[in-house]
């Protein structure tokens, strides 16, 4: 069955840097796009970044771009998130979703997290 | 940027009465409409995608409409582990992917 297990979030303080790690099983890693998706205490759900199946391809959110780099290893069946000059807003639990070949949404979600920026 | 807008935010319902969620999106996101549910602690659950097609494992008693810019999630008769928060995402137009903002669903 498919599992993504995520790991390495924490405590850090502001300005530092994190890396997250999703790692995959239970289906070929390597031909589909994955995503991260991140939600605050007590909030919503919102988009990170996705990257396409063999890397090429990276997508991020504003409130995200050009501090946080998504990357994957198919050869480990593992996905990153890099996530540099962290601030207090990015506190939340991190979320690595499989996007469905039909379209790009999570049909399968790890059960994330928790990243947390504070002095 | 396509903003995504849930109503209403808390539904009380009572077990085994029925329950009407909505989404709009800012413009036309064609059927590109996903669905999840959401318990406390838990993650997100894939409920339907292209808004009206039932994903593995999800009871007929849920059922997805509408096309454009107007959807509705429906649950025909509430049983106590439907009550959770629900969230619609775009996937027409991105990046970025868009989520609304949630509809909880709270035992009355």
């Amino acid at each position: 069955q498919v599992q993504l297990v995520e790991s390495g979030g924490g405590v850090v303080q502001p300005g530092r840097s994190l890396r997250l790690s999703c790692a995959a099983s239970g289906f070929t890693f390597s031909t589909y796009v994955m995503n991260w998706v991140r939600q605050a205490p007590g909030k919503g759900l919102e988009w990170v970044a996705l990257i396409s199946y063999d890397g090429n391809n990276k997508y991020y959110a504003d409130s995200v771009k050009g501090r946080f780099t998504i990357s994957r290893d198919n050869s480990k069946n593992t996905l990153y998130l890099q996530m540099n000059s962290l601030r207090p807003e990015d506190t939340a639990v991190y979320y690595c979703a499989r996007v469905a070949i039909s379209g790009s949404f999570g049909d399968y979600w790890g059960q994330g997290t928790l990243v947390t920026v504070s002095s | 940027e396509i903003v995504m807008t849930q109503s209403p935010a808390t539904l009380s319902v009572s077990p085994g009465e029925r329950a009407t969620l909505f989404c709009r999106a800012s413009q036309s996101v064609s059927s590109n409409l996903a669905w999840y549910q959401q318990k406390p602690g838990r993650a997100p659950r894939l409920l339907f995608y292209r808004a009206s097609l039932r994903a593995t494992g999800i009871p007929a008693r849920f059922s997805g409409s509408g096309s454009g810019t107007e959807f509705t999630l429906t649950i025909s008769s509430l049983q106590s582990e439907d009550f959770a928060v629900y969230y619609c995402q775009q996937y027409n137009n991105w990046p970025p992917l868009t989520f609304g903002g949630g509809t909880k669903v709270e035992i009355k």
